[in-house]
């Protein structure tokens, strides 16, 4: 079947400006991560969803970056004021309950110019 | 932080056996043993987990020592499709997230 889809797969953006990055889980599946990762390193926690609330936020570097998951499926990580420092690989990963394995998607890549 | 150690890089030739070790001293009774692989510029994939006993799937096998202070992560015979950053994650299933070290880079040489 189909895996997790994230879109855009690149995106440049100037300093200060808005972003979305949107993230389509496998059908079913109720737990969703985002994760961020700067270029060398392994991946970094930013959001935890379970169904339709974020069960855990505290990887989430401030309060420009903010995370939705309206209906429990598909989930859109929102940056405001993006900063050059910003730019890596944003993943998301989806899993079918918490007992299981988690599946990522390709990720995004963000450039902030 | 990571509750994981695993050495910087492995190399191993083609065809053999490549054996991934990942020390996880401070590992609890409910924490499972999780292992990934991050080939360049993809997402992470995932390749096998276990609790205490030994796991075989179609693309490796997961062998933990019985104090489970320990793991290796075991190709039986690697291609050179297989090189990637491997890592190593333990993590309960009460809805931890993965946490996610530096890795192991697995250098599949011809």
């Amino acid at each position: 079947g189909a895996g997790v889809s994230q879109t855009p797969s690149n995106k440049v953006t100037e300093k200060g400006k808005y972003v979305e990055l949107r993230c389509d889980p496998i059908s079913g599946h109720t737990a969703l991560y985002w994760y961020r990762q700067s270029l060398g390193q392994g991946p970094e926690f930013l959001i935890y969803f379970q169904g339709t609330g974020a069960a855990d936020d505290s990887g989430l570097p401030n309060d420009r970056f903010f995370a939705v998951r309206p209906e429990g499926s598909v989930s859109t990580l929102k940056i405001q004021r993006t900063e050059r420092g910003d730019s890596a690989m944003y993943l998301c990963a989806s899993q079918r309950q918490k007992n299981t394995e988690a599946f990522f998607g390709q990720g995004t890549r963000l450039t902030v110019v | 932080d990571a509750k994981t150690t695993q050495p910087p890089s492995m190399d191993c030739a083609e065809g053999r056996a490549a054996n991934l070790p990942c020390n996880h001293s401070t590992i609890s009774g409910n924490e499972y043993v999780y292992w990934y692989r991050q080939i360049h510029s993809q997402g992470p994939q995932y390749i096998i987990h276990g609790l205490k006993n030994n796991e075989t799937n179609e693309m490796a096998s997961l062998i933990i020592t019985e104090d489970r202070k320990s793991s290796t992560l075991i190709l039986p015979h690697a291609t050179l499709r297989d090189t990637a950053v491997y890592y190593c994650i333990v993590r309960d299933n009460y809805g931890q997230n993965f946490v996610f070290g530096p890795g192991t880079r697995l250098s599949v040489l011809p």
